[in-house]
């Protein structure tokens, strides 16, 4: 099966808000509310922002916050800040037993 | 709380095998499934599949059927992940990580080793 579709980069100033999508099929992410988002600096691995569509793990800022609808789930970062400057991906459960991760998306904070 | 710590880096060449330990520590080990996720440099993460460090049982990704083991040593809370019939492609940073919740899957990994590298040369 394909990734999971993400823009390869977005861009923002600081102190603004941006949504990375997250385009699936109704095979993962349409049928089934186990979507994650990491966030991934260079040279470290990545790490647990939103949980099944829309959680955030304790020590997680509420800035991070996430959402779906049909077959596309959305990460909105508000409030930018330089060190949220990253590599972002998404994942879903698929078909029962897998996991599918999205392409990542390179977030630039002008 | 918990932590997953890898082993080192490692060079083979095309066609032999490598195996890269994942020690578990600071939580109960037989109640969280491990995955392992691998990432080749500049690209992006790829699922493998995942162990359940209670009675070993496995799935792995389709693309690494037959040419992946998974096992587990509940007795040093260290999980495995073996690659068979190394090729160019499979030089990548490799990942173990925690599935977030006790005695169930869900997918979400909320505790990562800091990565193996190996390189294929």
């Amino acid at each position: 099966q394909s990734a999971l579709t993400q823009p390869a980069s977005v861009s923002e100033s600081p102190g603004q808000s941006i949504t990375i999508p997250c385009t699936g099929t109704n095979s993962d992410v349409g049928s089934y509310n186990f979507v994650s988002w990491y966030q991934q600096h260079p040279g470290e691995a990545p790490k647990l922002l939103i949980y099944d569509v829309s959680y955030r793990p304790s020590g997680v800022s509420d800035r991070f916050s996430g959402s779906k609808s049909g077959n596309t789930a959305s990460l909105t970062i508000s409030e930018l800040q330089s060190e949220d400057e990253a590599d972002y991906y998404c994942s879903s459960y698929i078909n029962t037993t897998h996991v599918i991760f999205g392409g990542g998306t390179k977030l630039t904070v002008l | 709380q918990g932590q997953l710590v890898q082993s080192g880096a490692e060079v083979r060449k095309p066609g032999a095998s490598v195996k890269v330990s994942c020690k578990a520590s600071g939580y109960t080990f037989t109640n969280y499934h491990i995955h392992w996720v691998r990432q080749a440099p500049g690209q992006g993460l790829e699922w493998m599949g995942i162990i359940n460090p209670s009675g070993g049982s496995t799935i792995y990704a389709q693309k690494f059927q037959g040419r992946v083991i998974m096992t587990t040593e509940t007795s040093t809370t260290t999980v495995y992940m073996e690659v068979n019939s190394l090729r160019s492609e499979d030089a990548a940073v490799y990942f173990c990580a925690r599935d977030l919740r006790s005695l169930r899957r869900s997918d979400a990994f909320d505790i990562w080793g800091q990565g193996t590298m190996v390189t294929v040369s």
